[in-house]
């Protein structure tokens, strides 16, 4: 199985600050990799899928980027809202995998 | 609008079954494979199962392998997850999810979800 690495496992900052988050997988998944926000009690919500490519709704501050292993999703001018939990998940070869999750904190 | 409801969720004991269902409205649900994922309390997202649009694909995680069978009934419009010889870890809310036909294995719409407890 792919495995997916999310670093980091969590990170502070504040309103209006720019943030990266980084997925790593096992090997290289092309541009196979789509990104997922989700708030407590809540299911997961699609933020970007084949790496970069927005979903539809979802406000242009979110930015993906990445091929092969290495993938940045780029939070830009953090919002209140924008404070929880991001996973990744690769969707180049069965079984999925997602990472283990980064969660967004206050600081 | 693409609504998925499951049910059939609940408290089960060790070894136990439980059948969850989802049911799927405001798409053509017979154009797409879907999805069965769970989250364990407090952990991440882990994939359990996908069946094809038609019901002739069919993949499990190697955790429930054996013991889970999805199935659907595109008559009906309606996701199934027996789960049979049920494990305290397989505790979880788990979801349905429907897979975008442009990109396999990208999940565009979830459901709420259902809370399976195995427990004595």
């Amino acid at each position: 199985d792919i495995q997916m690495t999310q670093s980091p496992s969590s990170l502070s900052a504040s309103v209006g600050d720019r943030v990266t988050i980084t997925c790593r997988a096992s090997q290289n998944i092309s541009n196979y990799l789509n990104w997922y926000q989700q708030k407590p009690g809540k299911a997961p919500k699609l933020l970007i899928y084949a790496g970069s490519t927005l979903q539809s709704g979802v406000p242009s501050r979110f930015s993906g980027s990445g091929s092969g292993t290495d993938f940045p999703l780029t939070i830009n001018s953090l919002q209140p809202e924008d404070f929880t939990t991001y996973y990744c998940q690769q969707s180049y070869r069965a079984p999925w995998t997602f990472g283990q999750g980064t969660k967004v904190e206050i600081k | 609008q693409v609504q998925l409801v499951e049910s059939g969720g609940g408290l089960v004991k060790p070894g136990g079954s439980l059948r969850l269902s989802c049911a799927a409205s405001g798409f053509t649900f017979s154009d797409y494979y879907m999805t069965w994922i769970r989250q364990a309390p407090g952990k991440g997202l882990e994939w359990v199962s996908y069946i094809s649009s038609s019901g002739s694909n069919i993949y499990y995680a190697d955790s429930v392998k054996g013991r889970f069978t999805i199935s659907r009934d595109n008559a009906k419009n309606s996701l199934y997850l027996q789960m049979n010889s049920l494990r305290a870890e397989d505790t979880a809310v788990y979801y349905c999810a429907r897979e975008n036909p442009a990109a396999a294995g990208m999940i565009d719409y979830w459901g709420q979800g259902t809370l399976v407890t195995v427990s004595s």
